[in-house]
């Protein structure tokens, strides 16, 4: 299994609302990735988690709040976000070392109303 | 701060031509350097991935280079097909940063 499975693919929330995004992996990664990227635009990561734990939060808005409850999941819960907060959300993994590979799963595209 | 160019932004070609996109980077001590493809509304398929000490890697039709010293790395696609249609984007890791992404070059390849 070399796929990274991303739910939902699409989420339309509003304001008020509090969801939350999944990300699952069964490859061993021990590095596990969120990106942020609008139209047009390349990715930008917001967070990283080696071995389980937080290693880089990219100044990200406290209303994105990352999860790793095991070493194949990744969740991103979300709270009062803005309408700029509209984009495709990438999960990403890799082994967790130097020198590899980064697979990425398919995104969920969030629209906030 | 690592910065991460690609030329051009955007490329129309017809079905069967050859072709190069190009990336440079401004830190030449990078770990490796990946080429990834995203097709419009999707996540990034890895194709190709070159270490610090390698120059070149294959892939079928791809072919991508990487000259460290002069902070260029270079994709080849032989025979383009209009399925290669794309956004091809080059991002470097320099070991202690995350990966820094390139804005991608959009390839349309026309029948």
């Amino acid at each position: 299994d070399t796929e990274v499975t991303q739910t939902p693919k699409h989420l339309v929330m509003g304001m008020t609302n509090k969801k939350s995004l999944k990300c699952e992996q069964h490859m061993g990664h021990r590095a596990m990735y969120w990106y942020k990227q609008k139209a047009k635009k390349p990715p930008e990561l917001m967070f990283v988690y080696s071995y389980e734990k937080l290693s880089i939060n990219e100044s990200v808005p406290s209303r994105f709040s990352p999860e790793c409850p095991n070493s194949s999941l990744l969740n991103l819960h979300l709270h009062a976000l803005q309408p700029e907060d509209s984009a495709l959300y990438l999960c990403a993994s890799s082994q967790g070392g130097l020198d590899e590979k980064l697979f990425f799963g398919s995104g969920t595209q969030l629209s906030v109303l | 701060k690592q910065e991460v160019t690609q030329i051009p932004a955007a490329l129309s070609v017809p079905e069967g031509e050859n072709l190069v996109l190009n990336c440079s980077f401004t830190d030449s001590a990078i770990y490796n350097l990946q080429w990834f493809r995203q097709d419009p509304g999707k996540g990034l398929t890895s194709l190709l991935l070159i270490q610090s000490s390698q120059r070149e890697q294959t892939s079928g039709r791809l072919n991508a280079s990487l000259d460290k010293s002069s902070g260029r790395s270079t994709l080849y696609i032989a025979a383009s097909q209009p399925g290669d249609s794309a956004t091809y984007l080059c991002a470097d890791d320099s070991g202690n940063t995350p990966l820094v992404f390139g804005k991608g070059t959009r390839l349309s390849v026309i029948a």
